[in-house]
């Protein structure tokens, strides 16, 4: 089965650090791009970040750059999103999703998503 | 950057009718790089339609994509129990590269 499954969300205060991660299985994940999306309670998608299937290549949305940084590790199968400086607007249910090819640049699997909450 | 607006917001309709989205860019937009999800609560979005006009894998029949430019539609022919949702457009654009997703409609019962 296809799967990709996060973990390593929690409650951090503001200007602390966490680490997602995203396991992947059921699929060769060193093929496909991947990415991290987050969703604040109640509201819409948000695409947060990129990395190519090499991960020699990111890219991020404007409102984590500096801040965060995606890596993978295809030995392990295993996206990663490394948080710092958290703020309060990064509170949100964050998910890893497989970019099914670039010709459609659509996530066309997403885990589960993980919970972070920024608070004091 | 290239704003998605979704309308309407919410959609009240009764199993059986036909459901009309609407997705509305505010530059061109790429049909390659046009796709619609289903968003349940409690769930991760499902990818329904990408290139604008092509069924993802498992994806019904009665749901159908199509548009071009800055106007693009999700039609549910004939909607199920199960499809009452929220629905969401997203759009790629290459420079810089950025994944944008519209704000949702909620398609709700009658």
């Amino acid at each position: 089965e296809v799967q990709l499954v996060e973990s390593g969300g929690g409650l951090v205060q503001p200007g602390g650090s966490l680490r997602l991660s995203c396991a992947a299985s059921g699929f060769t994940f060193s093929s496909y791009w991947m990415h991290w999306v987050r969703q604040t309670p109640g509201k819409g998608l948000v695409w947060v970040a990129r990395i190519n299937s090499d991960g020699s290549s990111t890219s991020y949305a404007d409102s984590v750059k500096g801040r965060f940084t995606i890596s993978r590790d295809n030995a392990k199968n295993t996206l990663y999103l490394q948080m710092n400086s958290l703020r309060a607007e990064d509170t949100a249910v964050y998910y890893c999703a497989r970019e099914g090819g670039v010709s459609s640049r659509a996530f066309d699997i997403w885990g589960q998503g993980t919970m972070v909450i920024v608070s004091s | 950057e290239i704003v998605l607006t979704q309308s309407p917001g919410t959609l009240s309709l009764s199993p059986g009718e036909r459901a009309t989205l609407s997705c509305r860019a505010s530059q061109s937009v790429s049909s390659s790089y046009l796709a619609w999800y289903q968003q349940k609560p409690g769930q991760a979005p499902r990818l329904l339609i990408y290139g604008a006009s092509s069924r993802a894998t498992g994806i019904p029949d009665r749901f159908s994509g199509s548009g071009s430019g800055t106007d693009f539609t999700l039609t549910i022919s004939r909607l199920e129990p199960e499809d009452f949702a929220v629905y969401y457009c997203q759009q790629y654009g290459s420079s810089p590269p950025r994944f944008t997703f519209g704000p949702g409609t909620k398609v709700d019962i009658k």
